[in-house]
């Protein structure tokens, strides 16, 4: 069992541009989640899909993020038009349920110059 | 406010010393899971415990749900038990989990 995971690990773009990370859950995990953290807010939850279905994006900025998880082996995080303030540790984790242990993925670190 | 607290916020022992950190919330909780998180930055899940007390190996967790705190009990304590240690609850119903600053453990040799 490989774990989550993440890609990729490093990610640096100019402001403006757009950001794709990538989270392969571990393989029979109906529940993903997606987080943030930066030293200031620490880790923020962003957003939650069950069996591939969105459940709860209310951490998600309403702005320029986006989440999607077309099939069960893997989900995207979005961000267009990066800003420096985007710049943090992105972490996915997986479950077997809503409820039960999550396992985190190593995160994609996000630099916006 | 914030939502989970932790304390103390650092913590140095000596090699052997047992460490206690706590965990209070101010919402009702569904989940409670503590983590570690490594000064490489990843993060693994210790133990879930919504209620109740549970062991793994060297750490216990208790959880008394009505006052709404948990704590980790770590024995023995070890140089690689280093790093952060943060509980999460998930906030009843809600699917939103809620992250705790963090306890930075660091064991001296």
């Amino acid at each position: 069992n490989a774990g989550v995971i993440q890609t990729p690990r490093h990610k640096v773009t100019g402001k403006g541009q757009e950001a794709t990370l990538w989270c392969e859950p571990i393989s029979g995990h109906s529940a993903v989640f997606w987080y943030r953290q930066t030293i200031v807010q620490g880790l923020e939850f962003l957003t939650y899909f069950r069996n591939q279905a969105p459940i709860d994006d209310s951490g998600m900025p309403k702005e320029r993020f986006s989440a999607q998880m077309p099939n069960q082996s893997h989900s995207t995080l979005k961000i267009q038009s990066t800003q420096p303030q985007d710049s943090a540790v992105y972490l996915c984790a997986s479950s077997s349920g809503q409820r039960d242990t999550q396992y985190f993925g190593p995160g994609t670190r996000l630099l916006v110059l | 406010g914030q939502q989970v607290q932790q304390s103390p916020a650092s913590l140095v022992l000596q090699e052997g010393e047992n460490a206690e950190l706590q965990c209070n919330f101010s919402s009702t909780a569904t989940q409670l899971q503590w983590f570690y998180q490594s000064p490489g930055g990843s993060l693994v899940s210790l133990l879930s415990n919504p209620s109740g007390t549970k062991h793994t190996g060297r750490l216990t967790s208790t959880t008394v749900t009505k006052e709404r705190r948990s704590s980790l009990h770590i024995s023995s304590s070890q140089t690689t038990d280093s790093g952060t240690y943060l509980c999460a609850i998930e906030r009843s119903n809600t699917n939103k989990v809620v992250f705790g600053t963090g306890t930075r453990l660091q064991v001296l040799p």
